[in-house]
């Protein structure tokens, strides 16, 4: 079974500077997507950025952009200037073929004004 | 626009009451899934749905029942609840699937406790 790994429960970062999220994933798919979903505390799940597999290119998204690392199955995500808004959980995810989307156990982001 | 609306928006049961976790998506979207989180933790699928009539089993199906017969409709049935089953619910949609990668408009999810 495909599972997604996120090895920083807690990350946290100044206004204004920069972070990077790792994830990390297991398939034997050669087609995939992958996914950084954000989790306010209102609990709203948002999709704040989508990478398809077969694309070299990395995904940006404004101040979202991501580094794709198909040979190491690695998909972390950055965040630049970050702003007090950016606070919240963030999940990687994993969806391929017939399976459904697969989660991490989340990052929780503390941005310090 | 109302998306994929769930309720309740919280509930709390005692341990073996039955309830129905309702959903309902305006999208005309084929696909429907539900998902719990665990405190910390991130969603873990109960079950899903590729279109009206079908149902499929998920990675924490135990506990739970789902029936899919309009399109718009996917409610959740909790049969004897247990404290295990305290957790938030959150129903998703998408129209295609996840063969294209599509993203899943969801619920604002169900806080359930059982005590």
């Amino acid at each position: 079974a495909q599972t997604v790994t996120q090895s920083q429960p807690e990350m946290s970062v100044q206004e204004a500077e920069t972070v990077t999220l790792s994830c990390t994933y297991d398939t034997s798919e050669s087609d995939y997507y992958l996914f950084w979903y954000k989790q306010p505390p209102s609990r709203q799940m948002i999709l704040v950025i989508r990478q398809e597999a077969y694309k070299q290119q990395n995904a940006t998204e404004n101040r979202f952009s991501v580094n794709f690392q198909k040979a190491a199955k690695s998909f972390s995500l950055k965040i630049s200037d970050s702003q007090l808004g950016d606070a919240a959980m963030y999940f990687c995810a994993y969806t391929s073929g017939n399976t459904p989307l697969v989660f991490g156990k989340g990052t929780r982001l503390s941005v310090i004004a | 626009n109302a998306g994929v609306t769930q309720t309740p928006k919280f509930r709390i049961l005692k341990i073996g009451q039955s309830m129905t976790l309702q959903c309902t998506q305006d999208m005309n979207h084929n696909y429907m899934y539900w998902y719990r989180q665990d405190p910390g933790m991130g969603l873990k699928l109960i079950y899903y749905s590729v279109g009206a009539g079908i149902t499929d089993k998920g990675e924490v199906p135990n506990g739970y029942n789902v029936s899919r017969s309009t399109t718009e409709d996917f409610p959740l049935r909790l049969e004897l609840a247990a404290p295990s089953q305290t957790s938030v619910y959150f129903c998703a949609s998408s129209y295609v699937g996840p063969r294209m990668g599509e993203k899943l408009f969801f619920g604002s999810g169900t806080q359930l406790s059982v005590l």
